[in-house]
């Protein structure tokens, strides 16, 4: 199965702030079976954005990625209040899906 | 607008059984792929097991082969995981989401509010 491995574990930043997150997968991925996900505490997953740089209903546009094969990242410009939260990526072009053990943005 | 809403955990003893649910509303239930996947303390996110529309075509994790059954009503627009033999590495929040149209898997746009399986003695 294709391991995703996300970095940092925890990124520490301020409001305002540029978050760049990384999801590096063990195999190359097709961009479009690849995904974001943002969790808050007690909530389930919402996806943010698919494929190339589909972003799901409702996400902003400060949430943007990059990246393609085996390196993917989540940018984030300009962090809101309501951003601080765990995001995941997932790949489901191959068997079985899989998902990135996850990067907490916790407010510095 | 699009709902789905599991039932049917609770606390279970090693090697019990549940059987959980997923209502699912807002939506042509029957024209969709549905998807469980869990968060449990020691794995995370994990996907469980997906079955298509028509309910031809299952898939488990290679973990859990064996032990969960997936099974779907479209009548009543519901969705099922039927989990045996229990352990305590199963204990986590299990959600349901609305996969794709074609096909076992894809990401997931809808999810659940989950729910929660604790198995201990």
């Amino acid at each position: 199965e294709i391991v995703l491995t996300q970095s940092p574990g925890t990124l520490s930043l301020s409001p305002g702030e540029r978050a760049a997150l990384s999801c590096r997968a063990s195999q190359a991925v097709s961009t479009a079976y690849f995904a974001w996900y943002q969790q808050k505490p007690g909530q389930a997953p919402r996806l943010l954005i698919s494929g190339a740089s589909n972003r799901a209903p409702n996400i902003p546009d400060r949430f943007g990625v990059s990246g393609s094969g085996t390196d993917f990242t989540l940018a984030i410009d300009g962090l809101e209040p309501e951003d601080f939260a765990v995001y995941y990526c997932q790949q489901s072009g191959d068997s079985p899906p899989t998902f990135g053990q996850g990067t907490r943005v916790e407010i510095k | 607008e699009v709902q789905l809403v599991e039932s049917g955990g609770g606390l279970v003893e090693p090697g019990g059984s549940l059987r959980l649910s997923c209502a699912a509303s807002g939506f042509t239930f029957s024209d969709f792929t549905m998807i469980w996947i869990r968060q449990t303390p020691g794995a995370g996110l994990a996907w469980v097991s997906s079955i298509t529309s028509g309910g031809d075509y299952v898939d488990y994790a290679q973990s859990l082969k064996g032990r969960f059954t997936v099974s779907r009503d479209n009548a009543r627009n519901a969705v099922y995981l039927q989990m045996n033999r229990l352990r305590g590495e199963d204990t986590g929040v299990y959600y349901c989401a609305r996969g794709p149209r074609f096909g076992l898997n894809s990401f997931s746009p809808y999810w659940g509010p989950g729910i929660l399986v604790s198995v201990s003695s």
